[in-house]
């Protein structure tokens, strides 16, 4: 079955410390996205990536890091910059960048910091 | 700039009872518009989405949306609601980045369904 895997579904971590979110597709999509949940808020994005070797800043970018160094694989590491890391974290992949295309979503990976 | 308000964090219903969640956006461009259903702890399944053409647009598990431009509107409805609909819902418009790709999110509405 073709989809967004991601692992694992909850993480745990002490602060101060960095964790990478592993985002992996196999529908062949070229464009992928991070977002971050929070209650109440919606969604927010964090990087989206076009192609391999090449990925953009979101609203929210400041304290986390992505690669693309597959077109099947976008991980995204939570450094020990971002102020407040604990949230639930969405990987989404289009079939390419552009308004009308669906962004189809992974079960997400839920990290809590303390 | 695109922008999305959901009017009501939560919203009740009666099973059998019509749904009806409000979605109105803000864009500076032709809207392409999408509604996302997410069950607890799960990522977000596509319900159905806006691009061009027919304004009533139906999607998945007796869903549809009408998109009425001089209203800004795109809201969701369900002529009978079924428990399994107990869910938290987003609606979202694409295009708010220079690239045109990123989706802005309203901040959902949760769907209580009681029997």
């Amino acid at each position: 079955d073709g989809g967004i895997t991601q692992s694992p579904k909850y993480l745990f971590r002490k602060e101060g410390q960095n964790v990478t979110l592993s985002c992996e597709q196999n529908l062949n999509h070229d464009a992928m996205y991070w977002y971050r949940q929070d209650p109440g808020q919606g969604l927010r994005l964090i990087y989206y990536s076009q192609i391999v070797n090449d990925f953009q800043k979101g609203d929210i970018a400041e304290g986390y890091s992505v690669s693309r160094e597959k077109k099947e694989s976008f991980p995204l590491t939570v450094t020990s910059a971002q102020k407040n890391p604990t949230a639930f974290y969405l990987c989404a992949s289009s079939i390419q960048l552009g308004q009308r295309y669906e962004q189809y979503f992974g079960p997400g990976t839920r990290l809590t910091v303390t | 700039a695109q922008s999305v308000t959901q009017l009501g964090s939560h919203v009740s219903v009666s099973e059998g009872a019509l749904v009806l969640l409000r979605c109105n956006y803000s864009s500076s461009v032709p809207p392409y518009l999408f509604w996302y259903v997410q069950y607890p702890n799960q990522g977000l399944q596509l319900l159905l989405k806006y691009t061009t053409g027919a304004t009533l647009v139906k999607g998945i598990n007796g869903f549809e949306a009408e998109f009425k431009k001089s209203e800004t509107s795109f809201h969701l409805t369900k002529p009978s609601a079924h428990m399994s609909d107990a869910a938290e819902y987003f609606c979202a418009v694409s295009g708010a980045n220079q690239a045109g790709t990123a989706l802005i999110f309203g901040k959902g509405t949760t769907l209580s369904v009681s029997s």
